[in-house]
C-alpha cells in the first residue's frame, strides 16, 4: 500500500547537536511538507517542496534545513540553531495543484535531554 | 490571503449527541476547504473535502460537512457521536494558483465524547 513513512517515531536530542528525520513516500506526489506541531498552536509549516531540487521557507524555518534530491523522499535536520527543537514534527504530500489534500506520515517525537 | 478559524478549542458531547464542530475560512479566491482528524501519537487523516462541486460533503466515519459560501463556513457534522470519535480535528483552506497551492490549517478543535 502507497503512504508516507517518517522515522524514527520518537528521538532525543542532546544540546548541540543536530539531528535529522525522514520522511520517505511511495504515492508518487509532486509536493512534500514539513510541520511543526505545539499543543494548542496548530500545525506551522517549516519547509516545503514542490518539485525534486527546490524547495521554500515555510512560516517557521530558522534552525530548519531540508534537501530534495529524490522525489520519494525529504528528509528534514534540526540544527543547534533550533533553539526550542522539542515537538511533534508531521510530514505530508500531495499531488500538484490544489483540491486533493495532503497525505501525512505518523509523526516523530523530537525531544531535547 | 487565505485563514481558517476553528471556533472552540475543545468541545464536548455526550455519546450519542451531535456533533457540530466550526470552521470559517477567508479566502481571497473560491477555495478548497478539507477537514482532518488526528489521533493521539498520530499523523492527519483526511476526513472530507470540499472542491467546488456539491456544498454538502459527505466523508469517513459517517461524517459531513456543508459549504456555506454567504457565511464563509464549512462546519463539520456528525448526527449521533460515538466514543471512537474522540480525537482532534481541524479545518484547512487552500486556493488554486494562490500561495503556492499550499494548504493552511486552523489550530484545532479537541472532541471529548462522555459515556
Amino acid at each position: 500500500d502507497g503512504g508516507i513513512t517518517q522515522s524514527p517515531k520518537y528521538l532525543f536530542r542532546k544540546e548541540g547537536q543536530n539531528v535529522t528525520l525522514s520522511c520517505e513516500q511511495n504515492l508518487n506526489h509532486d509536493a512534500m511538507y514539513w510541520y511543526r506541531q505545539d499543543p494548542g498552536q496548530g500545525l506551522r509549516l517549516i519547509y516545503y517542496s514542490q518539485i525534486v531540487n527546490d524547495f521554500q521557507k515555510g512560516d517557521i524555518a530558522e534552525g530548519y534545513s531540508v534537501s530534495r534530491e529524490k522525489k520519494e523522499s525529504f528528509p528534514l535536520t534540526v540544527t543547534s540553531a533550533q533553539k526550542n527543537p522539542t515537538a511533534f514534527y508531521l510530514c505530508a504530500s500531495s499531488t500538484t495543484g490544489t483540491g486533493y489534500g495532503y497525505t501525512f506520515g505518523s509523526g516523530t517525537r523530537l525531544t531535547v535531554v | 490571503a487565505q485563514s481558517v478559524t476553528q471556533l472552540g478549542s475543545h468541545v464536548s458531547v455526550s455519546e450519542g449527541a451531535l456533533v457540530l464542530l466550526r470552521c470559517n475560512y477567508s479566502s481571497s479566491v473560491p477555495p478548497y476547504l478539507f477537514w482532518y482528524v488526528q489521533y493521539p501519537n498520530q499523523g492527519l487523516q483526511l476526513l472530507l473535502k470540499y472542491t467546488s462541486a456539491a456544498t454538502l460533503v459527505k466523508g469517513i466515519n459517517g461524517f459531513e460537512a456543508e459549504f456555506k459560501k454567504s457565511e464563509t463556513s464549512f462546519h463539520l457534522t456528525k448526527p449521533s457521536a460515538h466514543m471512537s470519535d474522540a480525537a482532534e480535528y481541524f479545518c484547512a483552506v487552500s486556493s488554486f494558483n494562490t500561495n503556492a497551492g499550499k494548504s493552511t490549517f486552523g489550530d484545532g478543535t479537541t472532541l471529548t465524547v462522555k459515556p
